[in-house]
């Protein structure tokens, strides 16, 4: 149990067009799922966090304009890049927090490999 | 704000143990965690410890937290090729969900 699904793998751009990446928890509800970037080479960047059926709370740096987050349902959230340039190419991971007796536990999607050309 | 540090590389013979350090700097934190990240892959969740613990063993692998230095490790014993891979050490905020990653230590393991 405790999947989640991110959809696409992986996704080639034009620039200036728009990416929309969906982030699903397939067996269980999400109270909250979280949006990370991550370079080569790098580390996990938390973009931003969203709960079902309110506005996504960024983090400082992270353009919201520019990094659409709606979080539909309790098993759905997306991110849109929106007018994708070359240096927005990059591993984006969401994630989805499922509340239990021990913890916030957090599942991790298997990423989203965006490359605009 | 919140801090992790790791150091970046680590190189071992298939067979020995590995041991990859984590330095935090909220005292606070009260999950602390490692993930493991194979190439193009997510994240999994390899194992966690509560802050009010010092030690956690789970089959190969052994959690040492020692709350007074901020100091986190994870031992990995009789490392497998397939070990190979990148090791994120991470805390909990005392919010409940903020997640902060270190860089990750990229765990090299030679045949």
């Amino acid at each position: 149990g405790a999947v989640v699904s991110q959809h696409p793998s992986w996704v080639i751009c034009k620039s200036g067009t728009s990416v929309k990446i969906e982030c699903r928890s397939l067996d269980f509800q999400a109270t909250t799922m979280f949006w990370y970037r991550q370079f080569p080479k790098q580390s996990l960047m938390l973009m931003a966090t969203s709960n079902e059926g309110s506005k996504a709370t960024y983090e400082q740096g992270v353009e919201k304009d520019k990094f659409l987050i709606n979080h539909a349902s309790l098993t759905l959230s997306t991110l849109t890049v929106t007018s994708a340039h070359p240096e927005d190419s990059s591993f984006y991971i969401c994630s989805a927090t499922r509340r239990s007796a021990l913890s916030n536990e957090q599942f991790f999607g298997p990423g989203t490999r965006l490359t605009v050309l | 704000g919140e801090d992790v540090e790791q150091s970046l590389f680590l190189s071992v013979r298939e067979g020995d143990s590995s041991v990859i350090n984590c330095t935090y700097t909220d005292s606070s934190s009260t999950y602390l965690y490692w993930y493991k990240q194979e190439p193009g892959a997510g994240l999994q969740l390899l194992t966690y410890i509560f802050s009010n613990m010092d030690m956690k063993q789970d089959q190969r692998l052994t959690v040492l937290l020692n709350k007074k230095d901020k100091h986190l490790s994870l031992r990995i014993a009789d490392t497998q090729t397939g070990d190979s891979a990148i090791y994120f050490c991470a805390e909990r905020d005392t919010g409940g969900f903020k997640t902060i990653f270190g860089a990750g230590t990229r765990l090299f393991v030679k045949a």
